[in-house]
């Protein structure tokens, strides 16, 4: 059974500082996708990455995708109160159909004025 | 754009009663799909469809069932409810894309049923 596990599972920090959450698997995946998710709503999508090694930029987002495909990290610059919200990775497998979709269990971010 | 528009968004049921959860997309998207997420539990696939009248069970189908007659519609069925089947239900859509032969398809969530089983 594929797993993907996000860590730290909580994260609740102050406005302006740094932080970086993980998604390791020891499997392959083919894409990795980042959601958000705001209380009350579906989650969002913000990024794929495809490509071992890959880094992608969302305004103060930074994604990487791990060179063998296993893992990524999300990075947030200067965290605003507007990042809170649960942030979910999802890989996908080679081909098929995206029932073959993972999702981790999400980190919880609180982003304290 | 109402994108993928779920009812109820919540209800209450009590042990052993059924009902529908219904699930529309206007996108024309061919994927749909049904998750089920508890907290600190993630989202868990509980049956997904590629097509009109296609449809393949997820990770944790038991207790559930779906049809797809028409693109548009995915409605889940729950028959004799149980009290672990006591969580919020999303539905999404996706348009299959790929990149270099993988799938990237972006999914699209409703904002979710509430569901308690008492």
């Amino acid at each position: 059974t594929q797993l993907l596990e996000q860590s730290p599972q909580f994260l609740s920090i102050q406005e302006g500082e740094n932080l970086t959450v993980y998604c390791n698997s020891s499997s392959v995946f083919s894409s990795l996708q980042w959601y958000r998710q705001e209380p009350g709503e579906g989650p969002v999508l913000l990024v794929t990455v495809v490509t071992g090694g890959e880094v992608k930029k969302l305004k103060r987002l930074t994604f990487q995708f791990g060179d063998a495909r296993k893992d990524s990290s999300l990075h947030i610059t200067a965290a605003q109160p507007g990042d809170t919200g649960l942030y979910l990775c999802a890989g996908a497998n080679y081909g098929g159909s995206q029932g073959n979709l993972i999702f981790g269990k999400g980190t919880k971010l609180s982003v304290k004025p | 754009n109402a994108g993928v528009t779920q009812t109820p968004k919540f209800r209450i049921l009590k042990i052993g009663q059924s009902m529908t959860l219904q699930c529309t997309q206007d996108m024309n998207h061919n994927y749909m799909y049904w998750y089920r997420q508890d907290p600190g539990m993630g989202l868990k696939l509980i049956y997904y469809s590629v097509g009109a009248g296609i449809t393949d069970k997820g990770e944790v189908p038991n207790g559930y069932n779906v049809s797809r007659s028409t693109t548009e519609d995915f409605p889940l069925r729950l028959e004799l409810a149980a009290p672990s089947q006591t969580s919020v239900y999303f539905c999404a859509s996706s348009r299959q894309r790929t990149s270099g032969g993988k799938n990237t398809g972006e999914l699209f969530f409703g904002e979710g049923s509430r569901l308690t089983v008492l």
